[in-house]
């Protein structure tokens, strides 16, 4: 089983409407959670970060944490065009050499215009 | 602020050679930069945990005799591949934790590195 797990895609939205990216992760006791964007080649970007059950809100982008269900999921209201990417889904595992960053595969996400 | 640079942002070698990546903090000491690797439509995958100071702590699967980390300073570290094949071509970045991070787990990510390898 992957440690963490996402849906390739790709997910297409119409513009305006509300992107739903889902992930989920392994080991149960994970604390930090992430979903970073990616642009074709260009290094991640940190869009949220979630520690707690429930929801967090930024802007248009909301992250829901279920630790119960070890499932977390990224919110895009009002998709852009811009908003087109790949969405990676990150998981940090503490180890004896400290904290780990460990990425799913990503989601292609295609907002239509 | 919070920018961390790589050096270069790509790189063409021959079979054989090696190839010296470097990460820079430019505004911020980092205690501890990470190195991932990432193929074309696969996710970013750990190679390796850089303190400064000491030695790496490299993920299961990759050859710490190939791919050389050093950490010679707070604000600088440096990734080699050496005897470089083209199974080795690929998207290398780096990223970085401040010394003085407010959260356990902040870091920040270079802009990347691409390697092709002929």
């Amino acid at each position: 089983q992957k440690e963490v797990e996402q849906n390739s895609g790709p997910l297409s939205v119409p513009e305006g409407a509300i992107a739903s990216l889902n992930c989920t992760y392994s080991d149960r006791g994970s604390q930090s959670f992430f979903w970073y964007r990616q642009y074709s080649g260009k290094s991640p970007e940190l869009i949220m970060s979630i520690y707690s059950n429930g929801d967090k809100e930024d802007g248009r982008f909301t992250a829901q944490l279920n630790k119960a269900s070890q499932y977390v999921s990224l919110l895009i209201r009002d998709s852009q065009p811009s908003d087109s990417a790949t969405y990676l889904c990150a998981v940090n595992i503490v180890g004896t050499g400290g904290f780990k960053t460990i990425f799913g595969a990503g989601t292609r996400l295609f907002v239509k215009a | 602020g919070a920018v961390v640079s790589q050096h270069p942002s790509w790189v063409i070698c021959k079979s054989g050679t090696s190839v010296k990546i470097e990460c820079r903090s430019l505004d911020f000491q980092a205690t501890t930069m990470f190195w991932y690797r990432q193929f074309p439509k696969q996710s970013l995958m750990l190679m390796a945990t850089s303190n400064e100071g000491s030695k790496a702590t490299y993920e299961q699967g990759v050859e710490k005799d190939k791919f050389l980390i050093n950490h010679a300073s707070l604000t600088l570290s440096t990734l080699t591949v050496t005897s470089a094949h083209p199974e080795d071509s690929s998207f290398y970045i780096c990223s970085a934790r401040p010394f003085s991070a407010k959260t356990f787990h902040e870091q920040y990510f270079g802009p990347g590195t691409r390697l092709t390898v002929t």
